[in-house]
């Protein structure tokens, strides 16, 4: 079966540099979200889109934006970098049209190392 | 107090037996629990999901849901090597327009040969 699809699997970049992180959601999901995890730490949510539209914020920082465009599809954009956004940042995606028993789907991440 | 609480671990058990994986969490009126496992430097990976009071088995896996307590467990029968991995409680939160999940710090399971 098709999975969450995560670009690049790995991404290293200096301080102050920006960076781009794609997720293509599992085939027919409308939903995706977006989460940090720092080494040793459980992840944290960070946004969410529904049919191309945001739906949810959480501990995103300003210098982050994303969205979702037409094939569903979202991109993660970072800029600013610091030290302390290395992290493996996951995507997830769902078929549940926001309800509380859709079920998240994760992809293999992408690990940020910022030098 | 972190949302959704776990013991962190290691939690080590022999191999045939059952482990037995416990999970805390403040919101009385959250909806969906799940149990995700993730082994190191990989993705979360969905085993459960209960939303309702009771027992949920699949194969080896049993979810466990007491709302009264705001309690859920993952009980793993015949547990092997393979299952040694880390163990994510994550909760809905109640909210309108809420959907993200929230998890625990994890449980790190080593089962021993």
């Amino acid at each position: 079966a098709a999975g969450v699809i995560q670009s690049p699997r790995h991404l290293i970049k200096e301080k102050r540099e920006t960076a781009t992180l794609k997720c293509y959601p599992i085939p027919r999901h409308d939903t995706v979200y977006w989460y940090q995890q720092g080494p040793g730490q459980d992840p944290q949510f960070l946004i969410s889109f529904y049919e191309k539209m945001q739906s949810d914020k959480g501990s995103i920082p300003d210098r982050f934006s994303a969205q979702q465009f037409s094939d569903y599809h979202s991109e993660l954009n970072m800029s600013s970098l610091e030290l302390g956004d290395s992290a493996l940042y996951f995507c997830a995606s769902s078929s549940g049209g926001l309800t509380s028993r859709d079920t998240q789907y994760f992809g293999p991440g992408t690990r940020l190392t910022v030098l | 107090q972190k949302e959704v609480e776990q013991n962190s671990g290691p939690l080590s058990v022999p191999e045939g037996a059952i482990a037995s994986l416990n999970c805390t969490y403040s919101d009385r009126v959250s909806q969906s629990f799940f149990w995700y496992r993730q082994y190191s430097g990989k993705s979360p990976e969905l085993i459960m999901s209960i939303y309702s009071n009771g027992d949920k088995e699949d194969g080896r896996f049993t979810a466990q849901l007491n709302k009264a307590s705001q309690y859920v467990s993952l009980l793993i029968r015949d547990s092997q090597p393979s299952d040694s991995a880390t163990y994510l409680c994550a909760v809905k939160l109640a909210g309108a327009g809420s959907y993200q999940l929230t998890f625990g710090k994890g449980t790190k399971l080593s089962v021993i040969p």
